[in-house]
């Protein structure tokens, strides 16, 4: 069964502009949620966790997400983009010891 | 900065040839993990350690890639023989106490 759902392939926002990518799960405890940033040929980097307590967790390079159990969803979020956020973004959640990540979702950003 | 290292960080071979890639995870980190990276598949996680033991490599095909930690500062993927199909991006990640993932910068595979 897929845990973790990024049902946005490709998405593409102005520079400026606000940005959400959308991040499911399915996974019957609380889980611990991660979202990585990978880079044009380089390996992936950690934006930020959520494990338990605030359910807004802020992250690096001005990156935020949100936790809604009742939604099942940890949506990042980000009020400004800039270009050098054009990247691809995986949402993943911890499930018996090992991180298991969504397929991704690529960011274009349009000058 | 820790970092993880990977080597090399490009290699072509030909099809039959044997494949050795290598990762220096993190000092201090005790789990260690190998992915693979493709267009098609995605990010697919083909073996862990933790300890140096190995926990779960059920992702590996079995009957020509191996993995191995021989010590605490060194993991290796082997892959032998290697065929077209495994042409792929090869990252090794090491895992914090928080369960975050350092990524190394991978290994690009191609195989002739």
């Amino acid at each position: 069964a897929q845990s973790v759902t990024q049902p946005d392939i490709h998405i593409t926002v102005s520079e400026g502009a606000s940005l959400e990518l959308r991040c499911n799960y399915s996974y019957g405890a609380t889980p611990y949620l991660f979202w990585y940033v990978q880079s044009p040929g380089q390996g992936l980097q950690l934006l930020l966790k959520y494990f338990s307590g605030d359910t807004l967790v802020q992250g690096i390079k001005g990156f935020e997400a949100e936790f809604k159990r009742s939604q099942s969803s940890f949506n990042l979020r980000k009020p400004s983009v800039h270009w050098s956020d054009a990247a691809e973004y995986f949402c993943a959640v911890d499930r018996d010891d090992k991180i298991i990540f969504g397929k991704g979702t690529r960011l274009h950003i349009l000058p | 900065d820790a970092r993880v290292t990977q080597t090399p960080r490009h290699k072509v071979t030909e099809m039959g040839q044997e494949v050795t890639m290598r990762c220096q995870p993190i000092l201090g980190h005790n789990t260690v993990f190998w992915y693979r990276q493709t267009m098609m598949q995605g990010l697919e996680l083909l073996a862990y350690f933790r300890n140096r033991a190995p926990l779960d490599d059920s992702g590996m095909p079995k009957d020509r890639f191996s993995a191995e930690m021989p010590d605490a500062t060194l993991a290796t993927l082997k892959i032998q023989p290697s065929e077209p199909r495994d042409s792929a991006v090869y990252f090794c990640a090491s895992e914090g106490l928080a369960y975050e993932q350092y990524f190394g910068p991978g290994t690009r595979l191609t195989v002739t």
